[in-house]
């Protein structure tokens, strides 16, 4: 596609529940990010995927995440037992090449937990 | 590990210059980043500078970088009511590859 797209835009949610986000990245791109973006922050890394291969998940906050990206291409974001402090914008990016290119930004997803 | 912080509220006068600061503590960091995120919508890549550069110009843009005090600096000249937004000082690191992000300078435009 001509950007990175991610379904849905916005997601609300009981507390406790299990959710899925996705990431559809640049076409071709290799690379691809999820960061977590709370009120008044910056954005936070979470994972990182170099194909289909997680290449550094240091960023994700506990378990209860976990990010797939079976074919190297979508992504998705899966949160377990969600608590009312996961609500945030989840961005996605993707690059063509790992480091220092331009990691190109999706518009996000609001995820609220009620 | 890496940290970057931002004033978090700057206002001008609409033709007037902004500028928008920005420390880091990681002197290993290689590419600095300014992105501008407007209200319901995604990051923008403004501009970068890679760490072996002080200074970049891009039309009405100047990026400013002091590698002994870890500061980068972003100007705008002639400031418009277009650029009203957030804007984000993100680095990256080298060997690694996430960008880590200050908290985001809010720029209001007076008309």
């Amino acid at each position: 596609g001509a950007g990175v797209s991610q379904t849905p835009s916005n997601k609300v949610t009981e507390k406790g529940k299990y959710v899925e986000l996705r990431c559809d990245p640049i076409s071709g791109h290799t690379a691809l990010y999820w960061y977590r973006q709370s009120l008044g922050q910056g954005p936070e890394f979470l994972i990182y995927f170099q194909g289909t291969g997680a290449a550094d998940d240091s960023g994700l906050p506990n378990d209860r995440f976990f990010a797939v990206r079976p074919e190297g291409s979508v992504s998705t974001l899966k949160i377990q037992r969600t608590e009312r402090g996961d609500s945030a914008v989840y961005l996605c990016a993707s690059s063509s090449l790992a480091g220092g290119d331009e990691q190109f930004f999706g518009p996000g997803t609001r995820l609220t937990v009620l | 590990g890496e940290d970057v912080e931002q004033s978090l509220f700057l206002s001008v006068r609409e033709g007037d210059s902004s500028v928008i600061n920005c420390t880091y503590t990681d002197s290993s960091s290689t590419y600095l980043y300014w992105y501008k995120q407007e209200p319901g919508a995604g990051l923008q890549l403004l501009t970068y500078i890679f760490s072996n550069m002080d200074m970049k110009q891009d039309q009405r843009l100047t990026v400013l970088l002091n590698k002994k005090d870890k500061h980068l600096s972003l100007r705008i000249a002639d400031t418009q009511t277009g650029d009203s937004a957030i804007y984000f000082c993100a680095v990256l690191n080298s060997g690694n590859t996430p960008l880590v992000f200050g908290k985001g300078t809010r720029l209001s435009v007076i008309a």
